[in-house]
């Protein structure tokens, strides 16, 4: 699997939109980006996940650059309660085990 | 709308012990997985299991662990002699056969190790 790059930390106000980016310039041709996010020591979620278009869905929208070596997660209208460390992970979709990074670690702040 | 159940929430034991963490996967997902996590750090892989039988794990999997589906909704990880460094949060997770692959994860069994 690709490795990705995210900042390991981000603020945002409430209500406003947050962009988190990654950085996976050694993505393969049948990878795709998948995001998923923990809150605090729950188990982590399944948000979003793309292989070159943009991809929105309840939750967040995915936008991959045309040469795919990076994308965003953008939450569109962020609440308290998306205050989270959000994983970006590049991964073949039949392969089986997730590869956790460090993440970035979301504040959103009132 | 469906979900991964995890029993205990917490578990504590003393070392040298036998624990069994459960773990009720969603009923139509045909894949499963044992994730931890200690405290501060990254969440990590430990097993994926199959048509009942692992089919990958990682090098923290050693003899100690186990994996079971004992039943149709059951999935169990078992750790035959409990050392203080398994403290950590378990995590279960199963995956649907087909689409997108995501998986989905229970809330988590705190194991302390004392």
């Amino acid at each position: 699997d690709a490795k990705t790059t995210q900042p390991t930390s981000m603020d945002c106000a409430e209500g406003r939109a947050a962009n988190l980016p990654c950085n996976h310039s050694t993505i393969s041709g049948n990878e795709y980006v998948y995001w998923y996010r923990q809150i605090h020591s729950q188990g982590p979620q399944y948000i979003i996940h793309g292989l070159k278009n943009n991809e929105t869905n309840e939750m967040a929208s995915l936008i991959i650059t045309e040469d795919r070596k990076s994308s965003t997660l953008i939450l569109p209208h962020a609440t308290l309660r998306d205050t989270a460390v959000y994983y970006c992970i590049v991964r073949v979709p039949q392969g089986g085990k997730l590869i956790f990074g460090q993440g970035t670690e979301l504040s959103v702040k009132p | 709308e469906p979900e991964v159940t995890q029993t205990p929430s917490h578990q504590v034991t003393q070392m040298g012990q036998e624990v069994i963490l459960r773990c009720v996967p969603i009923s139509n997902h045909l894949y499963f997985y044992w994730y931890r996590q200690i405290l501060g750090q990254k969440v990590e892989f430990l097993v994926s299991f199959y048509n009942n039988e692992i089919s990958e794990k990682s090098e923290i999997f050693d003899d100690q662990f186990s994996v079971e589906r004992p039943d149709g909704s059951n999935f169990t990880l078992k750790i035959r002699s409990t050392k203080l460094e398994d403290s950590a949060m378990y995590f279960c997770a199963s995956r649907p056969p087909q689409g997108a692959y995501e998986q989905y994860f229970g809330p988590g069994t705190r194991l302390t190790v004392t």
